[in-house]
């Protein structure tokens, strides 16, 4: 079953925040977030695994909430290359066969 | 390393010709899935394999798709005959257990 991302799309002006959530009505081990550019292919960000850990990569950083089944993903003070649709992708298992949602776009002006 | 390596990366076709789209997964990994991408639906899941067995095609939309992978290093995912409704990027992506899955750089397909 899809995943369900909230917003379906951002508009931001540089140096903005935005929070990206991912639900899921099944229960998950894992949760991926990609970015993807028009005309390019989705780009791995980062994955969380159960356990409700938070993770960083720079100002880009993603939290697990294993008894919601819900993941959201923080951008602080956002630049023009954030821009893209954002991805999460869930796995009920550890193989990793990853369901995706349907996309958030993001759009950061100057 | 080299990443996940598609092709053709683009292509345009006439409704009912035979559409073959060639994937050759990062080495070493032993699951690859095969994803469609419209505006409309999304990012669906068609098919994946493991250790180059089919595991779930359950997403394959009919039986004019089908997919194969006769080694650990090449798999091929075939439309025959196409339609103008299968337009859309396939993606082919790979995985090793534990990690994450890797994305090609997409095949796009125009059935005209």
């Amino acid at each position: 079953q899809q995943p369900v991302q909230s917003p379906q799309a951002v508009i931001l002006r540089e140096g903005e925040d935005a929070v990206i959530n991912c639900s899921s009505s099944k229960a998950l081990y894992s949760v991926h977030w990609y970015r993807q550019k028009h005309g390019e292919a989705p780009v791995f960000l980062m994955i969380l695994l159960k356990g409700g850990e938070q993770k960083g990569h720079e100002k880009i950083s993603a939290s697990f909430n294993e008894k919601k089944q819900q993941s959201s993903l923080y951008l602080t003070a956002s630049q023009l290359s954030y821009s893209g649709t954002y991805f999460c992708g869930t796995a009920g298992t550890s193989y990793g066969k990853l369901t995706f949602g349907q996309g958030t776009i993001l759009t950061v002006h100057p | 390393d080299a990443g996940v390596i598609q092709s053709p990366r683009h292509e345009v076709t006439e409704m009912g010709q035979e559409v073959t789209l060639r994937c050759k997964p990062i080495s070493g990994h032993d699951y690859l899935f095969w994803y469609r991408q419209t505006m409309m639906r999304g990012l669906e899941l068609l098919i994946y394999f493991n250790n180059n067995v089919p595991i779930d095609d359950s997403g394959m939309p009919e039986d004019r798709f089908s997919a194969k992978m006769p080694n650990a290093s090449f798999s091929t995912l075939k439309i025959q005959p196409s339609e103008p409704r299968d337009s859309a990027v396939y993606f082919c992506a790979s995985l090793r257990v534990g990690n994450t899955i890797y994305f090609g750089e997409g095949s796009w397909l125009t059935v005209v």
